[in-house]
């Protein structure tokens, strides 16, 4: 039963133009999300997270937005670089299991130069 | 400031075998888990140690068993090894802060069964 949900194996965008990542989660008990980068290679680095009392947090050239009522997140990096291509999952916790992350199958984006 | 670190890096064991998975997590941080990634997969979450217990488990048989040490360190057993044990397996430290911890990952262990 896969509880976090990742619908796009793949997205190609050119440099300078926005990525937008969607991630779908069906157990509503989830409070905290996370997005994740990763290189072949390498294990997955963090990027950015949001608590469910919020529906957007910012870093730098990454933005995530949490919509609740839909149980939808999104990642947006703007503007994207070359440097971004990689895997990004996300994942997701609830109060009562806060230690599991649940994550996704993750989507493998490609900055074009 | 050293991150999570894993060894081996690599791993080719035959069905039936057992293997020990090392991980040593970020300086400070004081809580670990290991997960399974399988080709294609997100991460799956099989337990997590803090103060040299388990704290939580995924998902995962009795034959995937864990330890911490008193310096936080961990190790990750898996007995009586099948074909379907093949995956990345990584390891994440954090600092226990009731919940809504954000995890790190080391590079993780590549394991191969044949």
């Amino acid at each position: 039963d896969q509880q976090v949900k990742q619908n796009s194996p793949s997205l190609s965008v050119q440099e300078g133009r926005i990525s937008i990542l969607n991630c779908d989660y069906t157990n509503s008990m989830f409070d905290y999300f996370l997005w994740y980068k990763k290189y072949p290679a390498e294990g997955p680095t963090f990027l950015i997270s949001i608590s469910s009392i919020k529906d957007k947090n910012e870093d730098g050239r990454f933005t995530v937005f949490l919509n609740k009522s839909a149980k939808h997140l999104s990642l947006h990096i703007v503007p994207s670089q070359p440097g971004d291509s990689a895997v990004y999952f996300c994942a997701a916790s609830d109060r009562d299991t806060g230690n599991q992350f649940y994550f996704g199958t993750g989507t493998s984006l490609t900055v074009i130069p | 400031d050293a991150g999570v670190t894993q060894s081996p890096t690599h791993l080719i064991k035959t069905r039936g075998q057992q293997v020990t998975l090392r991980c040593s997590p970020k300086s400070g941080h004081d809580t670990v888990s290991w997960y399974q990634q399988a080709l294609g997969q997100g991460p799956q979450f099989i337990f997590q140690y803090y103060e040299e217990e388990e704290r939580q488990r995924g998902n995962f048989p009795d034959r995937f068993s864990g330890h911490q040490f008193p310096n936080y360190s961990s190790e990750l057993n898996v007995n009586a090894l099948l074909l379907g044990d093949s995956a990345l397996y990584l390891c994440a430290s954090s600092l226990l802060q009731g919940y809504q911890e954000t995890q790190y990952f080391g590079p993780g262990t590549r394991l191969l069964v044949l």
